[in-house]
């Protein structure tokens, strides 16, 4: 079993559309999680952190469910620049970004 | 402006021959790491370090060697390279605060090996 799992998708949405991606996450000692955006053969980009609180910005929510060892994202109202790859990103590590790993991405396509 | 750079961006080469992928910041931070990605595969830690003189393996080592002489500058080494080792590969710095407050990571553009 992969330590971080994604539906790879691809999700091909209409503008506008609200989308959701779900992770999961085998060590249940992990103490950070990320939504990292990239695009097609570009560097990752950090989208959020994931708190337990969960977390908000923009149009951008995330959750976390410790119990479930289950993180998810969510796009409201898509734009056609969201479309992109989403990497979950768990932490195994004492420290933000030491020991990252990566899911392998979903992809989403949003379209006029 | 923050900024990670990776030298070369595009490298062609055979096996065998000896390579040195650059990594630079200019950020000031700690951390900085490795990472190759691969298709289905995801991206997989290479080396990390936490500070000057300090590194660490990541999940896939194996054929790798790394330095930290100065805090802004990471370069990894591939002694002898091999084909299985045609990959994107990406370096990242990040900053530490405090324990409970981190900086965010970056990335470098990603540097494309092809070993032949």
């Amino acid at each position: 079993r992969k330590e971080v799992e994604q539906d790879p998708g691809p999700f091909n949405v209409p503008e506008g559309a609200t989308v959701a991606f779900n992770c999961t996450y085998s060590n249940s000692a992990s103490q950070s999680f990320f939504w990292y955006r990239q695009d097609c053969r570009k560097e990752p980009k950090l989208l959020m952190s994931v708190y337990s609180s969960g977390n908000e910005d923009g149009r951008f929510t995330a959750q976390l469910n410790r119990a479930s060892q289950y993180i998810s994202l969510l796009i409201r109202d898509s734009k056609l620049s969201d479309s992109a790859t989403y990497l979950c990103v768990v932490n195994g590590g004492n420290t933000g970004f030491q020991k990252l790993v990566f899911g392998t991405g979903t992809r989403l396509l949003v379209s006029p | 402006e923050a900024q990670v750079t990776q030298n070369p961006r595009y490298l062609i080469t055979v096996t065998g021959k000896k390579l040195t992928v650059t990594c630079s910041q200019n950020m000031n931070h700690e951390y900085m790491s490795w990472y190759r990605q691969d298709p289905g595969l995801g991206l997989r830690q290479i080396y990390y370090s936490m500070n000057v003189e300090v590194t660490d393996k990541g999940d896939v080592p194996e054929g790798y060697k790394v330095s930290r002489k100065e805090k802004r500058n990471f370069p990894l080494i591939l002694e002898s390279p091999s084909p299985n080792q045609t990959s994107l590969y990406f370096c990242a710095s990040s900053g530490v605060r405090d324990r409970g407050n981190r900086d965010t990571q970056y990335f470098g553009p990603g540097t494309r090996l092809t070993v032949l």
